[in-house]
């Protein structure tokens, strides 16, 4: 059973740019979830997709969009890069029961 | 909505102590109640979990939890640390249906030798 899988690990981008994290679910998994955690804090949720659709968002702008793939992996994409932005960024699978959500290791997004 | 208190951000203690980290949730509704840890650098690993049945849930590495639903809390603990349990907890309550976890700030543990 492979876990969750999310690439780049780290990334340094310029305030303004764009970037797109990905991340491949659990086996089995058709539901999605992404987080961002900033330095010492908990982690706070993005938005989560199921079957390709979006069915819940936490309190971020438009400029965090994603997407769902039929492989139920994903993309997290964050428009005009604010210094804000650098945090771990975390995405989540799991399946339609209430095993609880497989994390990935994260990607570092650092934004100067 | 769901909310959650991690009760303490820091928790010092001694190798071979016994440890309680406190969690207090907020619901009217059912709820599901998970702890994870986070070792430095790394993602979230589930400790352990509570859906339904018996208040008393055991996880991996001698942890267990507490569900007290009358008190809205779900207390982890261990009765025996060692040093390799230095990392920061997580308790995450979530709802019914599609609703996300919900984390709380967090609690380091730091196990001193």
């Amino acid at each position: 059973e492979t876990g969750v899988t999310q690439s780049p690990t780290h990334l340094i981008k310029t305030r303004g740019q764009q970037v797109t994290l990905r991340c491949s679910s659990q086996s089995g998994h058709n539901t999605v979830s992404w987080y961002q955690q900033a330095l010492g804090q908990g982690p706070q949720f993005i938005f989560q997709y199921y079957r390709e659709e979006e069915n819940g968002r936490g309190n971020f702008p438009p400029r965090f969009s994603g997407l769902q793939f039929p492989n139920y992996s994903s993309e997290l994409n964050v428009n005009a890069l604010e210094l804000d932005d650098s945090a771990l960024y975390l995405c989540a699978s799991s399946d339609t029961g209430f095993a609880g959500y497989t994390f990935g290791s994260g990607t570092r997004l650092t934004v100067v | 909505a769901q909310s959650v208190t991690q009760l303490d951000s820091q928790v010092p203690v001694f190798e071979e102590a016994p440890v309680e980290l406190r969690c207090n949730y907020s619901s009217s509704v059912s709820v599901y109640l998970f702890w994870y840890v986070q070792y430095p650098n790394q993602g979230l690993q589930l400790l352990l979990k509570y859906l339904s049945g018996s208040t008393l849930v055991k996880g991996i590495n001698g942890f267990e939890a507490e569900f007290n639903k009358s008190q809205t809390s779900f207390h982890l603990r261990k009765p025996s640390v060692h040093i390799s349990d230095t990392a920061e907890y997580f308790c995450a309550p979530r709802g019914t249906g599609n609703t996300p976890l919900v984390f709380g700030k967090g609690t380091r543990l730091s196990v001193i030798a």
